[in-house]
């Protein structure tokens, strides 16, 4: 499975916008970009995710560069229930897809 | 309102002890999984089942043990084996088919007496 980096941690204000970005240079074809995040003291939760083209849902928009070596979540207006441990992952398209999480990214959201 | 329920929320085990620690989920999934979380860490895989009466290791099956006799339950066995068992164990399901996001419970903490 291919590889992402992304930084340990990251700060932001409360109703700003927050960019998470993710590198994932040796990303194959058929690999799937996904985002989960983690809460404190709870399970991963589905975020979003895509293969090429720009995505947007209730909870975030993810920005894929046009050669899909890095990616972006994007959080248009943080709110301190966004403080969060989020997680870029990568899935080969024509699998079941068992998850393999690195350490993420730890978002503090500052009032 | 459709879920996973992973119970205990907290539990304890003396040394030697083998512990069973519940999934239950009512989304109708065909797939579900177990996980392991050490502080500070990401999630690994233990084991994961695809259809009922059918499972498959992860990568870090030794010590633990699964069955799948209903499609809604999925219990991981923590036996005398697994020699640091202390850990945050995390159980999701999923349709099955690729690209379909995992659905999470949240989680049982077990810790060692």
């Amino acid at each position: 499975d291919a590889k992402t980096t992304q930084p340990n941690s990251m700060e932001s204000n409360e109703e700003e916008p927050v960019h998470l970005p993710c590198n994932h240079s040796t990303i194959s074809g058929t690999d799937y970009i996904h985002w989960y995040r983690q809460l404190p003291s709870q399970g991963p939760e589905y975020v979003i995710h895509g293969l090429t083209s720009n995505v947007n849902n209730r909870m975030a928009s993810l920005a894929i560069a046009e050669d899909r070596k890095s990616s972006t979540l994007i959080l248009h207006r943080a709110t301190l229930r966004d403080a969060a441990v989020y997680y870029c992952i990568l899935i080969y398209g024509g699998s079941q897809g068992n998850l393999i999480f690195g350490k993420g990214t730890k978002l503090s959201v500052k009032p | 309102d459709g879920g996973i329920t992973q119970s205990p929320k907290y539990l304890f085990r003396k040394e030697g002890q083998n512990v069973t620690l519940s999934c239950e989920q009512n989304l109708n999934h065909d797939a579900m999984y177990w996980y392991r979380q050490d502080p500070g860490q990401g999630l690994r895989l233990i084991y994961y089942s695809q259809i009922v009466n059918d499972f498959q290791k992860g990568d870090i099956a030794e010590g633990y043990s699964v069955s799948r006799e209903k499609k809604e339950s999925f219990p991981l066995t923590v036996t005398s084996a697994q020699k640091n068992p202390t850990a945050f164990y995390l159980c999701a399901s999923s349709t099955g088919i690729p690209n379909q996001p995992q659905h999470f419970g949240d989680g049982t903490r077990l810790s060692i007496l």
